[in-house]
């Protein structure tokens, strides 16, 4: 069984470019979560994903953007890449059931190394 | 409001040594708690969970934390360090449809 995945793994980009990311869940889950990781910190929410839908949002600008697909894999995408968007990108995949039960446990991909030169 | 505050941005122990990571929360909901690690360059890996079934919860490599309500605390324990433990260590709460991550606990385990 395939956990969380993620691609690319590392990324450089630079100043005022586009970048799309992609996370598939673990199998069996719904729910896919985008989080921010700059050096040194704690994962920051960005935004959660359910039935193709953006459910919940960070406090992240709309240069952020994300899509679902109907096999539950998701997209970030990042405009107008800025220096200070260079961090690590993780995704986490949960099930929405579970979540209603209090039962939720978020399962995290390696991440993608995004650099903006 | 909902957060997640851990205590001790470093912790450095020898290895064979009690390991205690704290962290405190605080939210309008039951939440449910979680303590993951981080090893460098590595994605995050679940030691733990809470969600109300027992204080007392067992997770992977010999951690284990205890939910007090009373004091709002979730702190992470284990008997004995490894040097393996070495890495960066998060509280999570996730109550409402919202996770929030503690700044992070480092782990220094000295020889």
């Amino acid at each position: 069984d395939a956990g969380v995945t993620q691609s690319p793994t590392h990324l450089i980009k630079t100043r005022g470019q586009q970048v799309t990311l992609r996370c598939s869940p673990k199998s069996g889950h719904d729910t896919v979560s985008w989080y921010q990781q700059a050096l040194g910190q704690g994962p920051q929410f960005i935004f959660q994903y359910y039935e193709e839908e953006e459910r919940q949002r960070g406090n992240f600008p709309d240069r952020f953007s994300g899509h679902q697909f109907p096999n539950y894999s998701s997209e970030l995408n990042v405009n107008a890449l800025l220096l200070g968007d260079s961090a690590l990108y993780l995704c986490a995949s949960s099930s929405r059931r579970e979540l209603l039960l209090s039962t939720d446990t978020q399962y995290f991909g390696p991440g993608t190394r995004l650099t903006v030169l | 409001a909902q957060s997640v505050t851990q205590l001790d941005s470093h912790v450095s122990v020898s290895e064979g040594t009690p390991v205690l990571l704290r962290c405190n929360y605080s939210s309008s909901y039951s939440p449910s708690l979680f303590w993951y690690v981080q090893h460098p360059n590595k994605g995050l890996q679940l030691l733990l969970k809470y969600t109300s079934a027992a204080t007392l919860v067992k997770g992977i490599n010999g951690f284990e934390a205890e939910f007090k309500k009373s004091e709002t605390s979730f702190h992470l324990t284990k008997p004995s360090a490894h040097m393996s433990d070495a890495a960066e260590y998060f509280c999570v709460s996730l109550g409402g449809f919202k996770t929030i991550f503690g700044a992070g606990t480092r782990l220094f385990v000295k020889a």
